[in-house]
């Protein structure tokens, strides 16, 4: 049973470039949401999708946006990068009908911005 | 916004003994209560949760207490050893919605010495 899987692992971009990353829940879930966390702090809530809608949003300006497909991968984009965007991006999935049902976390993209 | 607050930032052990981490929130309505470890490199993985009609939860070397009254909650690894070593982070779940964001405190770096 595959996990929550994240792709790329690794990105070098430069400053005011765009981005997109990539996730595909783990099987049975349908729910994505995605965190940022920098170097020595916690994950940082940005934006939750389900059904292929953004459901909550975190204190995240509009540069950051996302998408869900039908099959519920999803995508998150960055534009404008700034120096500060340079961190771990964490994909968590989750499925939706089950109470306060477990995160399941992907192994991140480390981006950085130069 | 819930405010997750976490101490210590870095805890040092002895192999065999127990380490105790302590977490704050500020929002009564938070009732999910996770406790993440991540190790250098890695996801974070979830190793123990405590929900706010239970006041402990047990699994083999580790615990869980939570006081609602207080708005904290700890966890607790006794015997622990070197592979305990990682970060740990907790985190509160506002509100009953299954799709609740979660909030992340900064986290504690735990080493156990040999």
């Amino acid at each position: 049973d595959a996990g929550v899987t994240q792709s790329p692992t690794h990105l070098i971009k430069t400053r005011g470039q765009q981005v997109t990353l990539r996730c595909s829940p783990k099987s049975g879930h349908d729910t994505v949401s995605w965190y940022q966390q920098a170097l020595g702090q916690g994950p940082q809530f940005i934006f939750q999708y389900y059904e292929e809608e953004e459901r909550q949003r975190g204190n995240f300006p509009d540069r950051f946006s996302g998408h869900q497909f039908p099959n519920y991968s999803s995508e998150l984009n960055v534009n404008a990068l700034l120096l500060g965007d340079s961190a771990l991006y964490l994909c968590a999935s989750r499925p939706a009908g089950v109470g306060h049902s477990p995160l399941h976390f992907g192994n991140g993209t480390r981006l950085t911005v130069t | 916004g819930e405010n997750v607050e976490q101490h210590p930032s870095t805890l040092s052990v002895q192999e065999g003994d127990s380490a105790v981490i302590k977490c704050t929130y500020s929002d009564s309505a938070s009732n999910y209560f996770p406790w993440y470890k991540q190790e250098l490199g890695k996801r974070p993985q979830l190793i123990i949760d405590i929900r706010s009609n239970v006041g402990e939860k047990k699994d083999q070397r580790i615990a869980v207490t939570l006081n609602k009254t207080a708005k904290h909650f700890s966890l607790h690894i006794t015997e622990t050893q070197p592979e305990d070593s990682a970060v740990y982070f907790c985190a509160a779940s506002v509100g009953g919605s299954t799709l609740g964001r979660l909030y992340f405190g900064r986290g504690t770096q735990l080493t156990v010495w040999p």
